[in-house]
């Protein structure tokens, strides 16, 4: 089972672009990586999904090296509205042994004028 | 619109009592999951469920038990209530289809309080 490390804060002023890094050495051939953004008093909202190289759809992108051992969401001219919790999550289908979901702790980012 | 919708915002149950939390999805999808959420700990995975009367065993599956009996109903059900089941449970549902997992659709949430 995939384990992720992701920083536990990031801190950011508006308009700049963010990079979150999400460790993951353990992932399986079959794992795809997923991000989700949490605002408070919510359930996590889905971001981004890739396998490899680079995903990117209107509101981030994903890089994901050729090792796939981490993977980096970029979030372009953030804004405050953008602060939340972001979480990394490594896993695959159910298969005969069971599931494979492993959520990362996220990482809680604030930005500021 | 997708909707995932939770029987309740907030629940106060006292020691030992028998909890059920609701989870409704009005997608048509095939999977559905209980996590609960702490501080300092993320998200974990306590039951999957990948089609009617169909269950898994997620990461902290002790002291919980689901129930699946109609497709767009997931039920988490706390035999025994301890305070340290106190916690945010957040339920999701998602497409199953090959290939990864699809994005999960997540409810507001049950922030349970064991007394």
């Amino acid at each position: 089972l995939a384990k992720t490390t992701q920083p536990i804060s990031m801190d950011s002023y508006e308009g700049q672009e963010v990079n979150i890094t999400c460790s993951h050495n353990n992932i399986a051939t079959n794992d795809y990586i997923t991000w989700y953004q949490q605002f408070p008093s919510q359930g996590p909202r889905f971001i981004i999904q890739g396998y490899k190289t680079k995903v990117t759809n209107e509101v981030a992108s994903l890089f994901i090296p050729a090792d796939r051992k981490s993977s980096t969401l970029s979030l372009p001219r953030v804004s405050l509205s953008d602060t939340a919790v972001y979480y990394c999550l490594v896993g695959d289908r159910p298969s005969n042994s069971g599931y494979a979901l492993n959520f990362g702790k996220g990482t809680s980012l604030l930005v500021t004028p | 619109d997708v909707k995932v919708t939770q029987s309740s915002r907030y629940l106060v149950k006292r020691t030992g009592e028998k909890v059920f939390l609701e989870c409704v999805q009005d997608m048509d999808h095939e999977n559905m999951f209980w996590y609960r959420q702490d501080p300092g700990l993320g998200l974990r995975l306590i039951y999957f469920s990948y089609d009617v009367k169909m269950k898994e065993k997620g990461d902290i599956p002790e002291g919980y038990s689901v129930s699946r009996e109609k497709k767009e109903r997931f039920s988490l059900i706390l035999e025994s209530a301890s305070t340290n089941q106190t916690s945010m449970y957040l339920c999701a549902s998602s497409l199953r289809t090959s290939g990864s997992w699809n994005e999960q659709f997540f409810g507001p949430g049950t922030r349970l309080t064991v007394l």
